[in-house]
Protein backbone atom coordinates (compact mmCIF):
# COMPACT_ATOMS: atom_id res chain seq x y z
CA UNK A 1 0.00 0.00 0.00
CA UNK A 2 0.99 3.64 0.03
CA UNK A 3 1.60 4.13 3.82
CA UNK A 4 2.00 1.81 6.73
CA UNK A 5 -0.94 0.36 7.40
CA UNK A 6 -2.32 -0.55 10.92
CA UNK A 7 -5.64 -2.68 12.71
CA UNK A 8 -7.05 -2.66 14.06
CA UNK A 9 -7.88 1.09 14.50
CA UNK A 10 -9.34 0.94 17.92
CA UNK A 11 -9.52 -1.88 20.52
CA UNK A 12 -11.57 -2.17 23.69
CA UNK A 13 -10.88 -5.35 25.64
CA UNK A 14 -11.22 -6.46 29.24
CA UNK A 15 -8.12 -7.23 31.60
CA UNK A 16 -6.36 -10.45 31.26
CA UNK A 17 -7.40 -10.80 27.69
CA UNK A 18 -4.47 -11.19 24.48
CA UNK A 19 -4.83 -8.85 22.07
CA UNK A 20 -2.95 -8.79 18.24
CA UNK A 21 -2.15 -5.67 17.10
CA UNK A 22 -0.69 -5.92 12.99
CA UNK A 23 1.00 -3.69 11.10
CA UNK A 24 1.55 -3.35 7.65
CA UNK A 25 4.66 -1.60 6.20
CA UNK A 26 4.87 0.05 3.24
CA UNK A 27 6.36 -2.15 0.31
CA UNK A 28 9.87 -2.75 0.14
CA UNK A 29 10.56 -1.67 3.73
CA UNK A 30 13.10 -3.85 5.33
CA UNK A 31 12.41 -2.22 8.99
CA UNK A 32 10.40 -2.06 11.16
CA UNK A 33 9.47 -0.75 14.15
CA UNK A 34 6.95 -0.70 17.10
CA UNK A 35 6.17 1.95 19.47
CA UNK A 36 3.71 2.52 22.29
CA UNK A 37 2.61 5.86 23.11
CA UNK A 38 0.77 6.82 26.31
CA UNK A 39 -1.98 9.29 26.44
CA UNK A 40 0.25 12.96 26.66
CA UNK A 41 3.27 11.05 26.65
CA UNK A 42 6.00 10.37 24.15
CA UNK A 43 6.96 8.00 22.28
CA UNK A 44 8.30 4.58 23.70
CA UNK A 45 10.50 2.07 21.64
CA UNK A 46 9.35 -1.54 22.05
CA UNK A 47 10.73 -3.43 18.96
CA UNK A 48 12.90 -2.81 15.97
CA UNK A 49 13.36 -5.91 13.22
CA UNK A 50 15.74 -5.46 10.40
CA UNK A 51 15.86 -7.70 7.13
CA UNK A 52 16.47 -11.23 8.74
CA UNK A 53 18.79 -9.61 11.65
CA UNK A 54 17.96 -10.83 15.09
CA UNK A 55 14.96 -8.80 16.51
CA UNK A 56 16.33 -5.50 18.60
CA UNK A 57 13.84 -6.63 21.73
CA UNK A 58 14.86 -3.93 24.13
CA UNK A 59 12.30 -1.76 24.82
CA UNK A 60 9.58 -4.45 25.65
CA UNK A 61 8.44 -4.01 28.87
CA UNK A 62 7.73 -7.45 29.90
CA UNK A 63 7.44 -11.16 28.90
CA UNK A 64 3.43 -10.03 27.90
CA UNK A 65 5.03 -8.47 25.19
CA UNK A 66 6.12 -9.95 22.48
CA UNK A 67 6.16 -9.09 18.48
CA UNK A 68 6.98 -11.40 15.45
CA UNK A 69 7.81 -10.24 11.99
CA UNK A 70 7.01 -12.66 8.71
CA UNK A 71 10.27 -12.02 6.26
CA UNK A 72 9.88 -8.31 5.24
CA UNK A 73 6.52 -8.03 5.25
CA UNK A 74 3.60 -7.92 7.95
CA UNK A 75 4.33 -7.86 11.87
CA UNK A 76 2.09 -8.67 14.62
CA UNK A 77 2.32 -7.31 18.59
CA UNK A 78 0.75 -9.73 20.94
CA UNK A 79 -0.16 -8.28 24.43
CA UNK A 80 -1.09 -11.19 26.67
CA UNK A 81 -3.24 -10.96 29.83
CA UNK A 82 -3.44 -7.24 29.18
CA UNK A 83 -3.57 -4.78 32.35
CA UNK A 84 -4.56 -1.21 32.24
CA UNK A 85 -1.66 0.33 32.26
CA UNK A 86 -1.14 -1.27 28.58
CA UNK A 87 -3.29 1.34 27.37
CA UNK A 88 -1.75 3.17 24.77
CA UNK A 89 -1.53 3.87 20.76
CA UNK A 90 0.80 1.49 19.36
CA UNK A 91 2.67 3.18 16.82
CA UNK A 92 4.24 1.02 13.78
CA UNK A 93 6.75 2.59 11.69
CA UNK A 94 8.91 1.23 8.77
CA UNK A 95 11.80 2.45 6.89
CA UNK A 96 13.61 1.49 3.38
CA UNK A 97 17.21 0.82 2.62
CA UNK A 98 17.90 2.90 0.06
CA UNK A 99 19.41 6.12 2.01
CA UNK A 100 21.02 3.87 5.09
CA UNK A 101 20.59 5.33 9.26
CA UNK A 102 19.36 8.66 8.37
CA UNK A 103 16.44 7.41 6.00
CA UNK A 104 13.09 8.77 6.88
CA UNK A 105 10.99 6.28 8.84
CA UNK A 106 7.45 7.04 7.82
CA UNK A 107 4.62 6.15 10.55
CA UNK A 108 1.32 4.43 10.90
CA UNK A 109 -1.49 5.75 12.28
CA UNK A 110 -1.48 3.66 15.81
CA UNK A 111 -4.24 1.35 16.98
CA UNK A 112 -5.55 2.84 19.90
CA UNK A 113 -6.03 -0.38 22.85
CA UNK A 114 -7.91 0.72 25.82
CA UNK A 115 -8.42 -1.92 28.72
CA UNK A 116 -11.28 -2.02 30.97
CA UNK B 1 22.04 5.37 26.22
CA UNK B 2 21.14 8.56 24.44
CA UNK B 3 18.74 11.06 25.56
CA UNK B 4 16.25 13.74 24.32
CA UNK B 5 14.85 16.15 26.39
CA UNK B 6 12.24 18.41 25.28
CA UNK B 7 11.87 21.12 28.44
CA UNK B 8 8.35 22.88 27.22
CA UNK B 9 5.75 21.02 27.53
CA UNK B 10 3.13 23.34 26.05
CA UNK B 11 4.39 26.82 23.70
CA UNK B 12 1.74 29.01 21.66
CA UNK B 13 2.28 31.08 19.23
CA UNK B 14 0.29 34.37 17.38
CA UNK B 15 -0.97 32.77 13.56
CA UNK B 16 1.54 34.49 11.43
CA UNK B 17 4.34 35.00 14.20
CA UNK B 18 7.58 33.16 14.73
CA UNK B 19 7.64 29.99 17.18
CA UNK B 20 11.47 27.95 18.33
CA UNK B 21 10.86 24.89 20.16
CA UNK B 22 13.71 23.72 22.27
CA UNK B 23 15.31 20.27 21.76
CA UNK B 24 18.76 18.99 24.03
CA UNK B 25 20.28 15.22 23.56
CA UNK B 26 22.82 13.53 25.12
CA UNK B 27 25.18 11.29 23.25
CA UNK B 28 28.73 9.63 23.46
CA UNK B 29 28.20 9.83 19.67
CA UNK B 30 29.65 11.73 17.13
CA UNK B 31 27.64 10.38 14.13
CA UNK B 32 24.07 11.09 14.28
CA UNK B 33 20.71 12.32 13.06
CA UNK B 34 18.26 14.58 14.69
CA UNK B 35 14.58 14.49 13.54
CA UNK B 36 11.76 16.79 14.16
CA UNK B 37 8.48 14.88 13.93
CA UNK B 38 5.03 16.89 14.14
CA UNK B 39 1.54 14.60 15.62
CA UNK B 40 -1.55 16.35 15.03
CA UNK B 41 -4.59 15.40 16.20
CA UNK B 42 -5.05 12.30 13.89
CA UNK B 43 -1.95 11.05 15.51
CA UNK B 44 -0.28 10.24 12.28
CA UNK B 45 3.38 11.01 12.92
CA UNK B 46 4.56 13.65 10.29
CA UNK B 47 8.28 14.28 9.59
CA UNK B 48 8.94 18.10 9.44
CA UNK B 49 12.92 18.25 9.10
CA UNK B 50 16.14 16.13 9.49
CA UNK B 51 19.92 17.22 10.14
CA UNK B 52 22.90 15.18 10.07
CA UNK B 53 25.01 15.22 12.38
CA UNK B 54 28.17 15.73 10.73
CA UNK B 55 26.76 19.04 8.76
CA UNK B 56 27.24 22.07 9.72
CA UNK B 57 24.89 23.48 8.24
CA UNK B 58 21.29 23.78 9.57
CA UNK B 59 18.61 22.16 7.71
CA UNK B 60 15.99 24.16 6.39
CA UNK B 61 12.21 22.88 4.83
CA UNK B 62 9.95 25.67 3.53
CA UNK B 63 8.84 27.63 6.80
CA UNK B 64 10.91 25.48 9.14
CA UNK B 65 14.54 25.76 9.89
CA UNK B 66 16.54 24.34 12.85
CA UNK B 67 19.23 25.62 14.83
CA UNK B 68 21.86 22.81 15.29
CA UNK B 69 24.50 23.49 17.49
CA UNK B 70 26.69 20.01 18.06
CA UNK B 71 28.87 21.02 20.60
CA UNK B 72 25.95 22.19 23.02
CA UNK B 73 23.78 19.02 21.89
CA UNK B 74 21.33 21.51 21.11
CA UNK B 75 18.36 21.13 18.19
CA UNK B 76 15.95 23.53 18.30
CA UNK B 77 12.55 24.29 15.59
CA UNK B 78 11.74 27.82 14.58
CA UNK B 79 8.57 28.09 12.82
CA UNK B 80 8.36 31.20 10.52
CA UNK B 81 4.63 32.83 9.67
CA UNK B 82 3.22 30.03 11.77
CA UNK B 83 -0.34 28.56 10.39
CA UNK B 84 -3.41 27.67 12.12
CA UNK B 85 -2.59 24.22 10.65
CA UNK B 86 0.91 24.19 12.52
CA UNK B 87 -0.89 23.46 15.45
CA UNK B 88 0.18 19.76 17.35
CA UNK B 89 2.70 18.12 19.54
CA UNK B 90 5.81 18.21 18.15
CA UNK B 91 8.69 15.53 19.17
CA UNK B 92 12.61 15.96 18.56
CA UNK B 93 14.17 12.51 18.06
CA UNK B 94 17.60 11.15 17.64
CA UNK B 95 18.80 8.00 15.94
CA UNK B 96 22.11 6.55 15.59
CA UNK B 97 23.96 6.48 12.21
CA UNK B 98 24.67 2.79 12.69
CA UNK B 99 27.02 2.71 9.57
CA UNK B 100 29.64 4.24 11.69
CA UNK B 101 28.49 3.65 14.87
CA UNK B 102 26.84 0.65 15.33
CA UNK B 103 23.99 -0.22 17.43
CA UNK B 104 20.17 0.14 16.71
CA UNK B 105 18.78 2.01 14.45
CA UNK B 106 15.60 2.56 17.03
CA UNK B 107 14.44 6.86 17.57
CA UNK B 108 15.17 7.86 20.46
CA UNK B 109 11.70 10.46 21.02
CA UNK B 110 11.39 13.19 23.07
CA UNK B 111 8.50 13.61 25.38
CA UNK B 112 6.87 16.23 23.26
CA UNK B 113 5.76 19.92 23.24
CA UNK B 114 2.14 20.98 22.57
CA UNK B 115 1.67 23.68 20.18
CA UNK B 116 -1.16 25.95 20.08
CA UNK B 117 -1.24 28.62 17.54
CA UNK B 118 -3.93 31.31 18.21
CA UNK B 119 -5.65 33.12 14.84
Amino acid sequence: GAGVSQSPSNKVTEKGKDVELRCDPISGHTALYWYRQRLGQGLEFLIYFQGNSAPDKSGLPSDRFSAERTGESVSTLTIQRTQQEDSAVYLCASSGPQEGPGNTIYFGEGSWLTVV
Amino acid sequence: AQTVTQSQPEMSVQEAETVTLSCTYDTSESDYYLFWYKQPPSRQMILVIRQEAYKQQNATENRFSVNFQKAAKSFSLKISDSQLGDAAMYFCAYRSNTRTQGGSEKLVFGKGTKLTVNP
